[in-house]
């Protein structure tokens, strides 16, 4: 079993719609938790952490599940910027993992 | 967020040969890493790279094939030694800050072995 797993998609939504990804996390003493954003050919950018009572950043909201070890990522109101592949990312003690990346693509 | 670059930003080597990779941040960091991804395939991590001893190597990697030196808490090299394309991939570094330990990365360095 992979330590960090992922839905690869792809997924291919209309603007203005509403897109969820989940992640999954095998090591229960996680501590830090994280979603990245990789455009193509670019290196991953943080989009923002997870914090264990949810966050929001504007049209993206995060949350976490300890008791089931997973993680969220709730994209509102799609724009076509937001065409990337989203990678989570799972922190022991200095031990990040990372998902293989769930592909979104916003279409017109 | 610390700033970091990594040079070449690509390069085409034959088989046999040796790539070093440099990596540079603007500020002293504690810890750095250096990953691989393939096309379309997440990232591996390679080997963390301690400052004053050796790097600490993931399981399927090791030490002859990819050198790493640390001689500050700026800077790091990795060297992909004795090439063959199956070594065509994006390297990238990355650096761990802030309070909880999120990681940054460089641009990446694109290699294709022929």
């Amino acid at each position: 079993r992979k330590e960090v797993e992922q839905d690869p998609g792809p997924f291919n939504v209309p603007e203005g719609a509403t897109v969820a990804f989940n992640c999954t996390y095998s090591n229960s003493a996680s501590q830090s938790f994280f979603w990245y954003r990789q455009d193509c050919r670019k290196e991953p950018k943080l989009l923002m952490s997870v914090y264990s009572s949810g966050n929001e950043d504007g049209r993206f909201t995060a949350q976490l599940n300890r008791a089931s070890q997973y993680i969220s990522l709730l994209i509102r109101d799609s724009k076509l910027s937001d065409s990337a592949t989203y990678l989570c990312a799972v922190n022991g003690d200095n031990d990040m993992r990372f998902g293989a990346g769930t592909r979104l693509t916003v279409k017109p | 967020s610390a700033v970091i670059s990594q040079k070449p930003s690509r390069d085409i080597c034959q088989r046999g040969t040796s790539l070093t990779i440099q990596c540079q941040v603007d500020s002293q960091v504690t810890m750095m890493f250096w990953y691989r991804q393939q096309p379309g395939q997440s990232l591996t991590l390679i080997a963390t790279a301690n400052q004053g001893s050796e790097a600490t190597y993931e399981s399927g990697f090791v030490i002859d094939k990819f050198p790493i030196s640390r001689p500050n808490l700026t800077f790091s090299t990795l060297t992909v030694s004795n090439m063959s394309p199956e070594d065509s991939s994006i390297y990238l570094c990355s650096v761990s800050s802030g309070l909880r330990n999120e990681q940054y990365f460089g641009p990446g360095t694109r290699l294709t072995v022929t």
